[in-house]
């Protein structure tokens, strides 16, 4: 099992140009969530996906979009970067929601430069 | 601010010694998991306590939860040089939020 695969892994990307982060879970996982972490800090909720066919926002939405292509994958997408959004992202999944007592599963991430 | 605060961010202890770290929040919750991270790696999920639950054991790691004082804490036994991670606690809420602190570095020396 692969578990949690986010592509690319290291992007650099100048202020203004837009690209979408890959993240895709072999688990059958129900719940997919976009987070980032800037250094010296914890993980900050982006979006997150319930279920397939729905997005709700997390603690910091502004600047990015995501879509629920189906039940494997989410993708986050910077439609114009901003060097604030420097940062690692991270993608994981969990089986069930959260309140559920169910787990995150974490893909190893993507570090982002916007210069 | 942050839900949940690991205290303290960074700890450094011998081979062999016990390491604890507390993690304190602000608002009342349906679980809080503890998870480890790798320098350049994603978290990894170490245990999970409900909010009716006051201890709990997995293998080396022992958690326990006051939620009349909204706070945790992760004692790891007997620790090894593998255990030099990052630690974060997450406080889960509703449903599809998890809310995480800032962590606490752990150096194991050998």
């Amino acid at each position: 099992n692969a578990g949690v695969t986010q592509t690319p892994k290291f992007q650099v990307l100048k202020t203004g140009q837009s690209m979408t982060l890959q993240c895709a879970q072999d688990m059958n996982h129900n719940s997919m969530y976009w987070y980032r972490q800037d250094p010296g800090m914890g993980l900050r909720l982006i979006y997150y996906s319930a279920s397939e066919g729905t997005t709700d926002k997390g603690e910091v939405p502004n600047g990015y979009n995501v879509s629920r292509l189906n039940k494997r994958e989410f993708s986050l997408r910077l439609e114009s970067a901003a060097p604030s959004q420097t940062s690692v992202y991270f993608c994981a999944s969990s089986e069930k929601t959260l309140d559920r007592d169910s787990p995150l599963h974490f893909g190893n991430g993507t570090r982002l430069t916007v210069t | 601010s942050q839900q949940g605060e690991e205290d303290p961010q960074a700890l450094s202890i011998q081979e062999g010694e016990n390491a604890t770290m507390n993690c304190s929040y602000k608002t009342s919750i349906n679980n809080l998991q503890w998870y480890r991270q790798n320098s350049g790696r994603g978290l990894v999920h170490l245990i999970l306590i409900r909010s009716n639950e006051r201890e709990k054991h997995s293998g080396r790691l022992r958690v326990t939860l006051d939620t009349s004082k909204k706070s945790s804490s992760l004692l790891i036994t007997a620790s090894r040089a593998a255990d030099t991670a990052s630690y974060f606690c997450a406080t889960v809420v509703f449903w599809g939020k998890s809310t995480f602190g800032d962590g606490t570095t752990l150096t194991v020396k050998p």
